[in-house]
């Protein structure tokens, strides 16, 4: 079964930290992995994914597939960073099976 | 333009009373989504429309629940006879497909449901 875990509810670090948000997965096919962000009073939206490898915002996330894990990095967090992330899978030949982990809140405090 | 809208933005209702969300995507996508979002819950997959086709309706949490959608575009989720279970923000998503790939899925407001 599909399942994204993200172990960390609440990660705090003090602005120009470096940050690191977990998520770990488990599929037995391919999956496309996605992180997805929610600011305060707004909607849900993609940050980044991994097809992409592409840096948004100054987010990174590798897919590390012999580790089943697809971590969110930055390497100077910003107040403006804290939200809540949401770590994604998708599969299923047509894409249709998708997975959000619980959720990691990060606070970064000034 | 216009993104995913959803109606009502709050419903509050009665233990056993029916209620009808219903999802705008945006205009041409093709694949819809709807997910529940219980109180520190994380987001759960409910069902998911590719055109008016739900190919997969296990993520249903009992037969009280049904969703259509309509014309490729307008979806509406139904919940029978509610329970104080059934009370979470219910989200809406659209994406250009659901392809391989996994189109970007771009969410409305949600509407929050409240059952007495």
């Amino acid at each position: 079964a599909q399942r994204v875990t993200q172990p960390e509810k609440l990660l705090s670090v003090f602005k120009g930290a470096p940050v690191e948000l977990k998520c770990n997965y488990s599929y037995s096919g391919s999956p496309e992995l996605f992180w997805y962000v929610q600011y305060s009073r707004q909607r849900l939206q993609l940050l980044l994914r991994h097809i992409s490898r592409e840096s948004i915002k100054g987010f990174t996330a590798d897919l590390n597939k012999g580790e089943t894990s697809f971590h969110l990095k930055k390497p100077f967090a910003q107040e403006e960073d804290s939200a809540m992330y949401y770590c994604a899978l998708s599969g299923g030949y047509y894409g249709q099976n998708f997975v959000f982990g619980p959720g990691t809140r990060l606070s970064v405090l000034p | 333009g216009a993104g995913v809208s959803q109606s009502p933005s709050n419903k509050v209702t009665e233990k056993g009373k029916d209620v009808e969300l219903r999802c705008d995507p945006i205009s041409g996508h093709t694949a819809l989504y709807w997910y529940r979002q219980s109180l520190g819950q994380g987001l759960e997959f409910l069902i998911y429309f590719q055109g008016n086709s739900a190919p997969d309706k296990s993520g249903l949490p009992s037969d009280r629940f049904s969703a259509e959608r309509t014309g490729g575009s307008v979806s509406t989720l139904t919940i029978q006879r509610t329970q104080q279970e059934d009370s979470a923000v219910y989200l809406c998503a659209s994406s250009l497909t659901s392809g391989r790939g996994g189109d970007t899925q771009y969410f409305g407001p949600g509407t929050r449901l409240t059952v007495l």
